[in-house]
């Protein structure tokens, strides 16, 4: 079946600008995730949905990023004035439950360059 | 708060050479352990996993053994070929839902 799929695969973009990545989990996942992939730190978690209840903020780096989840599907993350040290590759994840076990799979990720 | 360490690379191997990356972590709770594997111009994919102290995960010749005595989900492969080359992350998950990180190991592998 279909994989979780992130548009656009990348975005160049100007500093000040604001911009909106989508995710599109595997139909039928419950949990969203969004990380974020960069040369100087690694790969680090962003937020978390989990079916209807309120999202997992604590890995958002600052008030010019938020993200929704609209319906239980598709998911949307949106940095406001966009900054150069907002350059990575940013990564969708799901999985059918939260638990420890259950594999989270990855999207592709959008690649994100701020000039 | 939770932490995943792995050896650094870039690590250059020669076709059917023995493979180890090492993690190590620190996590409150029981965590279940992970090893992903990025291909080049490739997602993150999940290469295999353990979630409880003396589970072996296992897939396509690598395997990892969780050590909660000391702490180590080792990756090995005792034949690597050149089709393995990748950036491999070794993660957890310890209570929380995200996945934490190593931050990654580059294998070349030369034929």
């Amino acid at each position: 079946g279909a994989g979780v799929s992130q548009s656009p695969s990348n975005k160049v973009t100007e500093k000040g600008k604001d911009v909106e990545l989508r995710c599109d989990p595997i139909s039928g996942h419950t949990a969203l995730y969004w990380y974020r992939q960069s040369l100087g730190q690694g790969l680090e978690f962003l937020i978390y949905f989990q079916g209807n209840s309120a999202p997992d903020k604590s890995g958002l780096p600052s008030d010019r990023f938020s993200a929704e989840r609209t319906g239980g599907s598709v998911s949307t993350l949106t940095i406001q004035r966009t900054q150069q040290e907002d350059s990575a590759v940013y990564l969708c994840a799901s999985s059918s439950q939260p638990t420890n076990s259950y594999e989270q799979y990855f999207g592709p990720g959008t690649r994100l360059t701020v000039t | 708060g939770d932490s995943v360490t792995q050896m650094e690379g870039p690590v250059t191997l020669s076709e059917e050479a023995f493979l180890t990356i090492n993690c190590t972590y620190t996590a409150t709770g029981y965590p279940s352990l992970f090893w992903y594997v990025q291909y080049p111009g490739e997602g993150l994919q999940l290469l295999l996993k353990a979630t409880k102290a003396d589970d072996k995960g296992s897939n396509k010749g690598f395997e990892a053994t969780y050590r909660k005595e000391t702490t180590s989900f080792h990756l090995e492969k005792g034949s690597v070929q050149v089709s393995d080359s990748a950036v491999y992350f070794c993660a957890l998950r310890a209570g929380s839902y995200q996945l934490t990180f190593g931050k990654g190991t580059k294998l070349s592998v030369i034929p």
